[in-house]
């Protein structure tokens, strides 16, 4: 059963526009969500984060947004540019008994950016 | 900077032989993980280790084993390799045991493992 959902295998967008990544969960016990990107032939690189506690954090020219009630969190980036075209994977973890657990990583989001 | 290096790219072994594959860290991190990813599968944890000599089992570890004798090497092993462990394996570390917010994951580059 998949804890973290990416349900879009792939998105394309206009270079200078807005890429939004979305991500669906369905552990109510994550308490942190990360974001990796992805080059091919290259290992994952960490992108940014959020603690279950906040429902927004912003690094630049991305953001993640966190809807715990809808147990959705997504990733914007404005404006795309094509060197972000890579696959994104959404990530998540939880407290088990104190410590904290594994990161659970969903399938990942193919991001073409066109120019 | 964080590097993990995993010493082979590419891999091409047959069916039945057992396969080393390295990675070593260099910013003295405790813990380790190795993960496979396969298209339409995303990223799943096969082992990993919170400090030398020590291992535990991640989510599909089976067909495999791991060995942590150095803090900064972390070793996976396919003692007898099938077709169905033909996958990209990427090695991780971090500063704290999970990967989480405030410590992530750094991986290498990754091998590239067929089995013929």
């Amino acid at each position: 059963d998949q804890q973290v959902k990416q349900n879009s295998p792939s998105l394309s967008v206009q270079e200078g526009r807005i890429s939004i990544l979305n991500c669906d969960y369905t552990n109510s016990m994550f308490d942190y969500f990360l974001w990796y990107k992805k080059y091919p032939a290259e290992g994952p690189t960490f992108l940014i984060s959020i603690s279950s506690i906040k429902d927004k954090n912003e690094d630049g020219r991305f953001t993640v947004f966190l809807n715990k009630s809808a147990k959705h969190l997504s990733l914007h980036i404005v404006p795309s540019q094509p060197g972000d075209s890579a696959v994104y994977f959404c990530a998540a973890s939880a407290v088990y008994g104190g410590s904290q657990g594994n990161l659970i990583f969903g399938k990942g989001t193919k991001l073409s950016v066109k120019p | 900077d964080v590097k993990v290096t995993q010493s082979s790219r590419y891999l091409v072994k047959r069916t039945g032989e057992k396969v080393f594959l390295e990675c070593v860290q260099d910013m003295d991190h405790e813990n380790m993980f190795w993960y496979r990813q396969d298209p339409g599968l995303g990223l799943r944890l096969i082992y990993f280790s919170y400090d030398v000599k020590m291992k535990e089992k991640g989510d599909i570890p089976e067909g495999y084993s791991v060995s942590r004798e150095k803090k900064e090497r972390f070793s996976l092993i396919l003692e007898s390799a099938s077709t169905n462990q033909t996958s990209m394996y990427l090695c991780a570390s971090s500063l704290f045991p999970t990967g989480s917010g405030n410590s992530p994951l750094h991986f290498g580059n990754g091998t590239r493992l067929t089995v013929t």
